[in-house]
């Protein structure tokens, strides 16, 4: 079935600074990858999302970028803020595969 | 349009007890999905269902755990004669149709509700 890995496991930045967190995912098959944010006690809130016919996607200050010859995507934070603080996860599915396989998720610490 | 609604938010319970918990999927959504998040760890697939049927329950323990999703009312997460290791917080999604069939709308999304946090004492 689908592993799908994540690094780093806690990163620390300064206010203004970029974070980037990498997934890779064994599955070739699989077509939908999205990120979550979860703040402590809270749910899982989806942030962004791209599909495999896509190699970039952006929301204001998030990016993600997927490489599928490799199998891994990446999340790009810049402009880091202290609200940006929280566990971020990423994710994967295939066509047809009605359940998401999660890393194990970042905790995203920045620093005014 | 409220969002997935769960309940209780907490839920303590003592080991040997049995422990139920809710989910009400967003209006309109006929698909929930259960996952189970242990402690510093990543959500774990438990059980896909629609209503009245269970479609995948893969990812749920062969003993104690059972899932249901009747045709009026919420759907049912049932943990019977708990252990210390139920402890988690588990996390209901919705969608309104088959999550996974691969296309581009904002259907495809899945949106968690807000948890429970299940305690064993």
């Amino acid at each position: 079935g689908e592993n799908v890995e994540q690094h780093p496991s806690t990163l620390s930045v300064q206010e203004g600074d970029s974070a980037v967190i990498k997934c890779t995912y064994s599955d070739s098959a699989s077509n939908y990858f999205p990120w979550y944010k979860q703040e402590l006690g809270k749910r899982p809130q989806l942030i962004i999302d791209i599909r495999s016919n896509v190699g970039e996607k952006k929301d204001q200050r998030i990016a993600v970028t997927l490489n599928k010859t490799a199998k891994h995507f990446s999340l790009h934070i810049t402009e880091t803020q202290p609200e940006d603080s929280a566990v971020y996860f990423c994710a994967a599915s295939r066509p047809g595969f009605q359940k998401l396989v999660f890393g194990t998720g970042t905790r995203l610490l920045v620093s005014p | 349009n409220a969002g997935v609604m769960q309940n209780p938010r907490h839920l303590v319970r003592r080991r040997g007890q049995e422990a139920r918990l809710r989910c009400s999927p967003m209006k309109g959504h006929s698909h929930v999905y259960w996952y189970r998040q242990l402690p510093e760890e990543g959500l774990k697939f438990m059980v896909y269902l629609q209503k009245e049927n269970i479609i995948d329950e893969s990812g749920m323990p062969k003993e104690r755990f059972s899932a249901e999703f009747p045709k009026e009312g919420p759907s049912i997460l049932r943990i019977q004669q708990v252990v210390r290791g139920d402890s988690a917080a588990y996390f209901c999604a919705s969608s309104p149709r088959m999550f996974g069939t691969g296309s581009e709308s904002a259907n495809e999304k899945l949106f968690f509700g807000s948890g429970t946090q299940l305690s064993v004492l």
